[in-house]
């Protein structure tokens, strides 16, 4: 079954860290460009990051100051985000999604999301 | 950065009615540029990429069209289950902006 599935999520106090995992399946993981996008409760999409199929290539919307890292495993089909220094208006949904860069094809495949919470 | 801007913000309509979005990018982007549909506590759907271009099993009656800085959404006989949030995003290897997004609401 193709499918992505998120974790990591949680409540985090502000200044808190947080690593979101995405497994992927159902595909061959390590040929696609994958990509985070997050949604603060109630508003709009935010993109926030995407890799390329080797993890050399990196790219983060330049509203997020650092404090984002993308990262992923070939070996085992798996999507990373740690998140540092965390803020209460990091309070999300994350989605980890497919990136067909190589045929132009933004995120077609989305898995259904962990939610980020920050508070103290 | 690249910004999408959307309007309308919320779109009041009938079933059967003709509707347009229209997403406009602050620089040229060619036509890297896509549609998505998110119902509530659902995840986005891929509807258009490459501006016009319509996602597999997506019903015809959504099109894209635009090219540079000015593109629009058209659903042409809106549905029932077309009542959603729709938005735009400019996409290449290095960026993913998306529009605020335009719902669609029953009049």
């Amino acid at each position: 079954q193709v499918q992505l599935v998120e974790s990591g999520g949680g409540l985090v106090k502000p200044g808190g860290s947080l690593r979101l995992s995405c497994a992927a399946s159902g595909f061959p993981f390590s040929a696609y460009y994958m990509s985070w996008i997050r949604q603060a409760p109630g508003q709009g999409l935010e993109w926030v990051s995407h890799i390329s199929t080797t993890g050399i290539t990196i790219h983060y919307a330049d509203s997020l100051e650092g404090r984002f890292i993308i990262s992923r495993d070939n070996d085992k089909n798996s999507l990373h985000l740690q998140i540092n220094n965390l803020r209460a208006d990091d309070t999300a949904m994350y989605y980890c999604a497919r990136f067909r860069w190589g045929e132009d094809i933004p995120f077609d495949l989305w898995g259904q999301g962990t939610m980020v919470t920050v508070s103290s | 950065d690249i910004q999408m801007t959307q309007s309308p913000s919320t779109l009041s309509a009938s079933v059967g009615d003709i509707i347009t979005i229209t997403c406009r990018a602050s620089q040229t982007i060619n036509n890297w540029l896509a549609w998505y549909q998110q119902k509530p506590g659902k995840v986005p759907k891929l509807l258009i990429y490459k501006a016009s271009t319509l996602e597999s099993g997506v019903p015809s009656r959504f099109s894209g069209s635009g090219y540079g800085t000015t593109f629009t959404l058209t659903i042409g006989g809106l549905q029932p289950d077309d009542f959603a949030t729709y938005y735009c995003q400019h996409y290449n290897s290095y960026s993913g902006t998306f529009g605020q997004g335009t719902k669609v609401e029953m009049k």
